[in-house]
């Protein structure tokens, strides 16, 4: 069954420090990928997508992330993180399949240090 | 352009009573989601309807009801609350064709069930 998992549930980073949160997917064929951030009490925003192509893949607020196919990865990153960056961190999967179903992982809490 | 909006934002229940959230779309999107949101679970899908006129059972289905209205209206019925219906839900739409998978979220309905 497919699956997707963020290994880290809380993460602390200093401000100005680079981040880098992990997602582990399982899925056969070639995966559509997501990140998605949400803040405290807010819905869930689309930082970036990966279909197929350039591996890099960028996003907004200077997210970017990298499908590895070995790995069965796709780990979000950012050189220099600000403060506003403290929020929730989804990672998703497409269902396989005609449906556009999303499989989430449990996510990933940043927490920014002064 | 609003996105997604979801009524209301917040709600009280007693256990037994029954309410329906609304949630519509100004994106012109075929498929359209209800999810929940609980501490260290992720999104867990409820139900969706893939375009107008069609609806599926997600993961977690029991005891709610949905009715997708017309294209831009998919609406989540409880029929009798229980206190383990107490979480954060959130609709969510997207295109549902190849390529156009994101799902753009709205602002989350925040149920409690005494």
């Amino acid at each position: 069954a497919q699956s997707v998992t963020q290994p880290d549930i809380h993460i602390t980073v200093s401000e100005g420090a680079s981040l880098e949160l992990r997602c582990n997917y399982s899925y056969g064929a070639t995966p559509y990928l997501f990140w998605y951030v949400q803040s405290p009490g807010q819905g869930l925003q689309l930082l970036l997508k990966y279909f197929s192509g350039d591996t890099l893949v960028q996003g907004i607020k200077g997210f970017e992330a990298e499908f590895k196919r070995s790995q069965s990865s796709f780990n979000l990153r950012k050189p220099s993180v600000h403060w506003s960056d403290a929020a929730e961190y989804f990672c998703a999967v497409k269902r396989g399949g005609s449906q556009g179903n999303l499989i989430f992982g449990k996510g990933t809490k940043l927490s920014v240090k002064p | 352009n609003a996105g997604v909006t979801q009524t209301p934002k917040f709600q009280v229940l007693k256990t037994g009573q029954s309410m329906t959230l609304q949630c519509a779309q100004d994106m012109n999107h075929n498929s359209m989601y209800w999810y929940r949101q609980d501490p260290g679970m992720g999104l867990r899908l409820i139900y969706y309807s893939a375009s107008e006129g069609t609806t599926d059972k997600g993961e977690v289905p029991n005891g709610y009801n949905v009715s997708r209205l017309n294209k831009r209206e998919f609406s989540l019925r409880l029929e009798s609350a229980a206190p383990s219906q107490t979480s954060v839900y959130f609709c969510a739409s997207s295109q549902g064709l190849a390529r156009t998978y994101e799902q753009y979220f709205g602002p989350g309905t925040r149920l409690t069930v005494t």
